[in-house]
């Protein structure tokens, strides 16, 4: 099976701050991974897919990059409605693999 | 409004069995890749099981093979999961989430991703 290996695991930010959250994949997987996120009590919500495009919807201060194993998701600036907890999950297998989650807390 | 709703959730036994549901409205689930995915209380998301659209294709997570059954009834276009011998690293909230390909409008990539997900159904395994 993939690994999928997110870090941090958890951070630290204010309003307004610039917030970068990795994932690592075991082996490459070309553009197939997506991230959702999750707030407590809530259903988990697709933010990026394939890397790097944006669900429609979702603000565009969110943006995803990478290919092959190394990926990033990036909140330009981040607002109140933020903070929440983030998973990245590839969708090159038939046995899917999230990573085990970035929390974003407020500082 | 696109929505899935799950239930079947509750306290059981260990060892015991239980069985979820999924319905859609706003679409029909019986023309999409379905998977079920579960968080277990402070711990991250899990992918349990998936089944494809034309029924053909079914893959589970090791820690379930075996001890839960994904199924569909296209005339009540509903989703299950029959889970049984569950112990208490099964308690957690499931959630049923439609798989659905979308595309890059800029390089025409097309990628599988959970794009509606239900609200979820807890499930606790206590005695």
């Amino acid at each position: 099976d993939i690994q999928m290996t997110q870090s941090p695991s958890s951070l630290s930010a204010s309003v307004g701050d610039r917030v970068t959250i990795t994932c690592r994949a075991s082996q490459p997987i070309s553009s197939y991974l997506n991230w959702y996120q999750k707030k407590p009590g809530k259903a988990p919500k697709l933010l990026i897919y394939g890397a790097s495009s944006l669900q429609s919807g979702v603000p565009s201060r969110f943006s995803g990059r990478g290919s092959g194993t190394d990926f990033t998701l990036t909140i330009s600036s981040l607002q109140p409605e933020d903070f929440a907890s983030y998973y990245c999950q590839e969708s090159y297998s038939n046995t899917i693999t999230f990573g085990g989650g970035t929390k974003v807390e407020i500082k | 409004e696109v929505q899935l709703v799950e239930s079947g959730g509750g306290l059981v036994q260990p060892g015991g069995s239980l069985r979820l549901s999924c319905v859609a409205s706003g679409f029909t689930l019986s023309g999409y890749t379905m998977n079920w995915v579960r968080q277990a209380p402070g711990k991250g998301l899990e992918w349990v099981s998936y089944l494809s659209r034309g029924g053909d294709s079914i893959y589970y997570a090791a820690s379930v093979r075996g001890r839960f059954t994904i199924s569909r009834d296209k005339a009540k276009d509903s989703l299950f999961l029959q889970m049984s011998s569950l112990t208490d690293e099964d308690t957690a909230v499931y959630y049923c989430a439609r798989e659905n390909s979308l595309k890059d409008l800029r390089d025409g990539f097309v990628t599988d991703a959970f794009d509606i997900w239900g609200q979820g159904t807890m499930v606790t395994v206590s005695s």
